[in-house]
């Protein structure tokens, strides 16, 4: 079975603009999360989606959102991206929502660096 | 309170000697408990995991983890280090107090040296 996949591996762009992230989850699996990981915070979660369902929000503002299509795979945006929005983005992919026993499996991440 | 406590930032050993990277957990429920690894450049990688089965969990490449509820500790454990192991270590807990999301610990750098 394929990975979790995440498109693009490496992106910069200036302050002000949006980026949107992609992310493939393992084939069956339906629930996708989101996290940010810098030097200075770690990792952090940012959004669940299950059945094209938000069911979980961390604590980041408005410019970060998120949605799942049908087929599960999902996109997360920033808007008006600030300097502290560089750093890397991991998807994790499960099969059933996260809070019980199913494992999440990790993809690569996508590095964003906002200059 | 913090959530998850990896007590040590950067652990050293030698090949082939013990490891030991120390996790202490907050809950007020019953959490699930992880160990994930990252290798640089890389995402991360599912270690081991406890889910209120048996309190010594075996995980992948010889690492185990020992669930201490009196001590709130999740302490993870190999016999003999590889040179491959050298890596970030994360210890991660969820549970309903979490709203059920995964909430990282800080992480532990493991060196091996030769």
């Amino acid at each position: 079975k394929a990975g979790v996949t995440q498109t693009p591996r490496y992106l910069i762009k200036t302050r002000g603009q949006q980026v949107t992230l992609s992310c493939s989850p393992i084939s069956g699996h339906r629930s996708v999360s989101w996290y940010q990981q810098t030097p200075g915070q770690g990792l952090q979660f940012l959004f669940e989606y299950f059945s094209e369902t938000q069911r979980n929000k961390g604590n980041f503002p408005g410019r970060f959102s998120g949605r799942q299509f049908s087929n599960s795979r999902s996109e997360m945006n920033v808007s008006t991206l600030e300097l502290g929005d560089s750093a890397l983005y991991l998807c994790a992919s499960s099969l059933f929502p996260s809070g019980g026993t199913d494992t999440q499996y990790f993809g690569p991440g996508t590095r964003l660096t906002v200059l | 309170a913090q959530s998850v406590t990896q007590l040590d930032s950067h652990v050293s050993v030698s090949e082939g000697t013990p490891v030991l990277l120390r996790c202490n957990y907050s809950s007020s429920y019953s959490p699930s408990l992880f160990w994930y690894v990252q290798h640089p450049n890389k995402g991360l990688q599912l270690l081991l995991k406890y889910t209120s089965a048996a309190t010594l969990v075996k995980g992948i490449n010889g690492f185990e983890a020992e669930f201490k509820k009196s001590e709130t500790s999740f302490h993870l454990t190999k016999p003999s280090a590889h040179m491959s192991d050298a890596a970030e270590y994360f210890c991660v807990v969820s549970d309903m107090e979490y709203g059920n999301k995964l909430v990282f610990g800080a992480g532990t750098i493991l060196r091996v040296k030769s």
